[in-house]
């Protein structure tokens, strides 16, 4: 099955800095990556749809000056919390559309813990 | 930022019996539904989907139903066991494949 890497798995930095988050689709080809955010006991939120090679489309209220999203090649996507402040803490997570036509489905990665200290 | 206390509603289940969980959507042109079921600190899994034009779809041990008269979708989990215990999000899809996702339902099963 498609399989879709996050790293790091977590990370802990000081406010202020940025913090770089990479989603892989490890055995296939996503021309389309999504950017989710999820708090402690709710449901996930999605942040930004990821288009190689385009410019990425963010939800309403998303600021799209502080989560920087790149998708540089049809296997990467990143996410980049800039100027990161303690209410960014949460869990990310990105997924990737199967091939088109043949599934609905979207691949999740096993997310990324992020605590901004 | 983070609710404080926030609580899922919760489904306990004993082991071996049939699990409910249902689901309300808002959107009535949503093409497609899935279920997908969350470990703690880990993504979310597919579980099993449906289109807008069925209103019934089996998988293994697992049946998605959907009701579009009144918005409302169910998984039924056969025989369930202790690995089921999880959070289980409704999400419903359309066109650019955007998903939204439900609040969520925590099932705990009973040894």
């Amino acid at each position: 099955g498609a399989v879709v890497s996050q790293h790091p798995s977590w990370v802990i930095c000081k406010s202020g800095t940025s913090v770089k988050i990479e989603c892989r689709s490890l055995d296939f080809q996503a021309t389309t990556m999504f950017w989710y955010r999820q708090f402690p006991k709710q449901s996930l939120m999605l942040m930004a749809t990821s288009n190689e090679g385009s410019k990425a489309t963010y939800e309403q209220g998303v600021e799209k000056d502080k989560f920087l999203i790149n998708h540089a090649s049809l296997t990467l996507s990143t996410l980049t919390v800039t100027s990161a402040h303690p209410e960014d803490s949460s869990f990310y997570i990105c997924s990737a559309r199967g091939p088109p036509g043949q599934t609905l489905e979207q691949y999740f990665g096993p997310g990324t813990r992020l605590t901004v200290t | 930022g983070e609710s404080v206390g926030l609580h899922l509603p919760t489904l306990s289940v004993q082991e071996g019996d049939n699990s409910i969980i249902n689901c309300a959507y808002s959107n009535s042109a949503s093409d497609y539904f899935i279920w997908y079921k969350q470990e703690s600190g880990k993504g979310p899994q597919f579980i099993i989907d449906i289109r807008s034009n069925m209103d019934k779809r089996q998988g293994q041990r697992v049946t998605v139903l959907l009701n579009k008269t009144v918005k409302h979708l169910s998984l039924q989990i056969a025989a369930t066991q202790p690995g089921d215990s999880a959070v289980y999000f409704c999400a419903e899809g359309w066109g650019n494949n955007r998903l939204a996702f439900g609040k969520g339902n925590q099932v705990v099963v009973i040894p």
